[in-house]
C-alpha cells in the first residue's frame, strides 16, 4: 500500500534563504508526483507535476526533483519570500489507480520578514 | 478554457441533515474525483466517476455517494451528517496536461455540521 510521508511537518526560516521540502513514498510503481501549494483556508494550487519518466522539473524560483528509485522527491525553493509561507503537499499517483492520488500530510511553511 | 468549478463554496449544516455537492469538471473532461480534506486524516480520495460510472472508491462509509451526469458534471452527496463530516471538499477532472495526466482541482466546498 503506497504511503506518503512529508518532513518536516513544519519549517520557519528568514526570508531569503533557500530552503527544501521533502517527499518519500514506499512505491515506487507511480505514473507521477505533483507539489500543490495551500494558503490557510484556501483549495490547492498546482505547482509542479514530475512524470516517472522525467527528473526535475523547474517554474520560477520553485525546482521540483524526483528519485524513484529512492521514493524521494525535494521541493527547492530559492529565495524565500513571506508570500512563499503556506502549506506544501506532495501526491503521488500510483500506477494501479487511475491516476487517484495518495497524499503526504503536508509541511507547513512559514516565511519570517 | 474555464476551470473545474464547484458549487456551492460554503455550506452550513446541523447533524442528521443531507447534502449535495456540485462539480463541473474542465471541458473535455469525463473523470471527476472527489476528495475530503479533514485538519485530522488530511486528504483522502472518496471516489472517482468516469463516464457516468464509478471507477474507484476509497475507504468512507455508505453515507458518501455520488454520480455523474451525461455532460460529466458530477455530484457528491452525504446523508444523515456527522460532526466529523465538517471538511473541504476538493473535486478534480483528469486531463492531458503539458507533460502527461494529471488531475486539475476545483476552489473546493467548505462544510460546516453544527
Amino acid at each position: 500500500k503506497q504511503e506518503v510521508t512529508q518532513i518536516p511537518a513544519a519549517l520557519s526560516v528568514p526570508e531569503g534563504e533557500n530552503l527544501v521540502l521533502n517527499c518519500s513514498f514506499t512505491d515506487s510503481a507511480i505514473y507521477n508526483l505533483q507539489w500543490f501549494r495551500q494558503d490557510p483556508g484556501k483549495g490547492l494550487t498546482s505547482l509542479l507535476l514530475i512524470q516517472s519518466s522525467q527528473r526535475e522539473q523547474t517554474s520560477g524560483r520553485l525546482n521540483a526533483s524526483l528519485d524513484k528509485s529512492s521514493g524521494r522527491s525535494t521541493l527547492y525553493i530559492a529565495a524565500s519570500q513571506p508570500g512563499d509561507s503556506a502549506t506544501y503537499l506532495c501526491a503521488v499517483a500510483p500506477l494501479d489507480s487511475n491516476y487517484q492520488l495518495i497524499w503526504g500530510a503536508g509541511t507547513k511553511l512559514i516565511i519570517k520578514p | 478554457k474555464a476551470g473545474v468549478t464547484q458549487t456551492p463554496r460554503y455550506l452550513i449544516k446541523t447533524r442528521g441533515q443531507q447534502v449535495t455537492l456540485s462539480c463541473s469538471p474542465i471541458s473535455g473532461h469525463r473523470s471527476v474525483s472527489w476528495y475530503q480534506q479533514t485538519p485530522g486524516q488530511g486528504l483522502q480520495f472518496l471516489f472517482e466517476y468516469f463516464s457516468e460510472t464509478q471507477r474507484n472508491k476509497g475507504n468512507f462509509p455508505g453515507r458518501f455517494s455520488g454520480r455523474q451526469f451525461s455532460n460529466s458534471r458530477s455530484e457528491m452527496n452525504v446523508s444523515t451528517l456527522e460532526l466529523g463530516d465538517s471538511a473541504l471538499y476538493l473535486c478534480a477532472s483528469l486531463g492531458l496536461a503539458g507533460s502527461g495526466i494529471e488531475q486539475f482541482f476545483g476552489p473546493g466546498t467548505r462544510l460546516t455540521v453544527l
